[in-house]
């Protein structure tokens, strides 16, 4: 099984909503990923966790809030959105060693966000 | 940080011409170089990588070059199908990680039958 899931798929909110995005995996990986992808661009990282520890946060504002309860899952809150955040939001995850084929990172399909 | 620069944005191939991406990446230290391949719609797909101390791999048609002195790396894909058209992203770790990645800004490969 090399399927990450995310849910949901779509989701629309407004500017004062609380909305949370899930991400699971099954596959035994350790590292798990958050990536905001706009239109036609490449995904950003946003978060890494690295058993079950936020191990980077590339200076993503506090609106949006990561949390990993265990190492299947991985969550981001969402709170006081602005337009400018819709975007489709990416999970990955890896197996988190160093090493040859350790690190390939296996995406979600995504939750595409609007925030109205 | 990493930068990665991606060439070209768009490419148009006919079926059955090969098509080429090229890549540069700023941080010689980086010795991680993955390639996505995202349809319209769907997840990104790690399709083939390449680790610094290899200068070239190859699985059935598609290959990458490594060109460490010059900090280019490329992505070839021969006799093209209609079914590899999507978009292709480069990327290339920060030094010291593998978890970290930065992506090219991506190429939207047309394979016309």
């Amino acid at each position: 099984d090399t399927e990450v899931t995310q849910t949901p798929k779509h989701l629309v909110m407004g500017m004062t909503n609380k909305k949370s995005l899930k991400c699971e995996q099954h596959m035994g990986h350790r590292a798990m990923y958050w990536y905001k992808q706009k239109a036609k661009k490449p995904p950003e990282l946003m978060f890494v966790y690295s058993y079950e520890k936020l191990s980077i946060n590339e200076s993503v504002p506090s609106r949006f809030s990561p949390e990993c309860p265990n190492s299947s899952l991985l969550n981001l809150h969402l709170h006081a959105l602005q337009p400018e955040d819709s975007a489709l939001y990416l999970c990955a995850s890896s197996q988190g060693l160093a090493g040859w084929g350790k690190n390939i990172q296996y995406f979600g399909a995504g939750t595409r966000l609007s925030v109205l | 940080g990493e930068n990665v620069e991606q060439h070209p944005s768009t490419l148009s191939v006919q079926e059955g011409d090969s098509a080429v991406i090229k890549c540069t990446y700023s941080d010689s230290a980086s010795n991680y170089f993955p390639w996505y391949k995202q349809e319209l719609g769907k997840r990104p797909q790690l399709i083939i990588d390449i680790r610094s101390n290899v200068g070239e791999k190859k699985d059935q048609r598609i290959a990458v070059t490594l060109n460490k002195t010059a900090k280019h790396f490329s992505l070839h894909i021969t006799e093209t199908q209609p079914e590899d058209s999507a978009v292709y992203f480069c990327a290339a770790n920060s030094p010291g990680g593998y978890q970290k990645v930065t992506f090219g800004t991506g190429t939207k490969l047309q394979v016309i039958p």
